[in-house]
């Protein structure tokens, strides 16, 4: 099963515009971290936050995290076409397993 | 510096036969994990190996099993092979049990016929 469900599923934009992509878990978690994937291959780590914290910028990424929401979301800004990819959300409780979710898709058109 | 590397990139095995599929951490890691990921689905979790032992689990059959070498590189194997199994068969490697911000392959694409 899956705790973490992406939001939307696909997404298309044009280049420079922002990208907001939202992720909901069902149980409590120690961290949640956001991944991308490009074409079906390996996935790439971009950035954890954990329970006790509320946001975390990288570069032209933005996440936030609401816990009383089982919430999360991933912003990234001015968007290239190289950002175009699949980014998936990951939580992790105390067994430290993570469970992914479904991915957003996403589309950026030069 | 090379990061987790494994082989091979594509296999096609007949359905009821075994595959092994190999995997080295990226240089520094101790902690193998090894995931499954169906078309157009996230990764899910197959088992992680810590100090050349199974740690953790996720839900698969005992047909799933592997191994971690004293250099810390680990194998996949699945036996009695379904049509079902066709996947990308993820590793990616970590410091430490806890396994945040991972470093993955880029996967062993496996077709079943």
């Amino acid at each position: 099963s899956q705790q973490g469900e992406e939001d939307p599923q696909a997404l298309s934009i044009q280049e420079g515009e922002n990208a907001t992509m939202n992720c909901s878990y069902k149980t409590s978690i120690n961290n949640l971290q956001w991944y991308r994937q490009n074409s079906g291959r390996g996935l790439v780590h971009l950035i954890l936050i954990r329970s006790n914290e509320r946001e975390k910028h990288s570069g032209r990424l933005r996440v936030t995290l609401d816990t009383s929401k089982k919430s999360s979301s991933l912003l990234i800004t001015a968007s290239r076409a190289a950002d175009t990819a699949s980014y998936f959300c990951a939580t992790q409780g105390g067994s430290y397993i993570p469970t992914f979710g479904r991915g957003t898709s996403l589309i950026v058109h030069p | 510096d090379a990061g987790v590397t494994q082989s091979p990139t594509h296999l096609i095995k007949t359905r009821g036969q075994q595959v092994t599929l190999r995997c080295s951490p990226k240089s520094g890691h101790d902690t193998v994990s090894w995931y499954q990921q169906a078309l157009g689905q996230g990764p899910q979790f197959i088992f992680q190996y810590y100090e050349e032992e199974e740690r953790q689990r996720g839900n698969f059959p005992d047909r799933f099993s592997g191994h971690q070498f004293p250099n810390y590189s680990s194998e996949l194997n699945v036996n009695a092979l379904l049509l079902g199994d066709s996947a990308l068969y993820l590793c990616a490697s970590s410091l430490g049990q806890a396994g945040e911000k991972a470093f993955f392959g880029q996967g062993t694409r496996l077709t079943v016929v």
